[in-house]
């Protein structure tokens, strides 16, 4: 189906172990952004790709670490998971001729032990 | 740096009753202005937007019209149903990479 997926969608892992949140889209939208969504925080913004090999750094990018070797992937790894990043992940994608509008994917709930 | 502030929750309505959501925000320039909404279990969708000062976005019955002058952008339904039922986050968009800036959202709770 085409869209915007992620996975996996719910992941248990331990402190101090690497995790690989994927995303993917099938409409070759330029623009990709990560979030993460807390309690109190609403939604902000780790990384963001303006297009492959374009990444920048959003307000929250410490201990997270992306990649977009491809357009229509942008996988998030936690290099050493840490309890603070628990949360609720989500990927979303613009398209090229209307980039405000974003378009988000499903969300990985993410529990670090 | 750009920030948007929504009214706290969480609101418990009754059907067919009046919402409004209030959001009001911080930005240098004139930035787009947004509300998504979160269905429970799910990711965002946009729900309305308005690109310029006085625009009113709607969708679903629901409406929001852009005010410079109050930096504001509230959200209202006349009458809501428990369908209605979700988080709404109000946002903004940076004009220069397309960053959104989001408020901490608003869990809307609306009983039958």
């Amino acid at each position: 189906d085409a869209g915007i997926t992620q996975s996996p969608r719910y992941k248990i892992t331990e402190t101090g172990r690497q995790v690989t949140l994927m995303c993917h889209q099938t409409w070759s939208h330029s623009y990709m952004f990560w979030y993460r969504q807390d309690l109190g925080h609403g939604l902000r913004l780790i990384y963001y790709s303006a297009a492959a090999d374009i990444t920048d750094k959003g307000e929250v990018p410490d201990g997270y670490v992306v990649s977009r070797s491809k357009t229509e992937n942008f996988p998030l790894t936690l290099e050493s998971a840490t309890r603070s990043q628990t949360s609720v992940y989500f990927c979303a994608s613009s398209e090229d001729r209307d980039e405000e509008t974003q378009y988000f994917g499903p969300g990985t709930r993410l529990l670090v032990l | 740096g750009d920030s948007v502030t929504q009214m706290e929750g969480p609101v418990t309505l009754s059907e067919e009753a009046f919402l409004t959501i209030n959001c009001t925000y911080t930005a240098t320039g004139y930035p787009s202005l947004f509300w998504y909404v979160q269905y429970p279990g799910e990711g965002l969708q946009l729900l309305l937007k308005a690109t310029k000062a006085d625009d009113k976005g709607s969708n679903k019955g629901f409406e929001a019209t852009y005010r410079k002058e109050t930096t504001s952008f509230h959200l209202e339904k006349g009458s809501v149903q428990v369908s209605d039922s979700a988080v709404y986050f109000c946002a903004l968009s940076d004009l220069d990479d397309y960053k959104l800036s989001f408020g901490a959202g608003t869990t809307v709770t609306v009983r039958a």
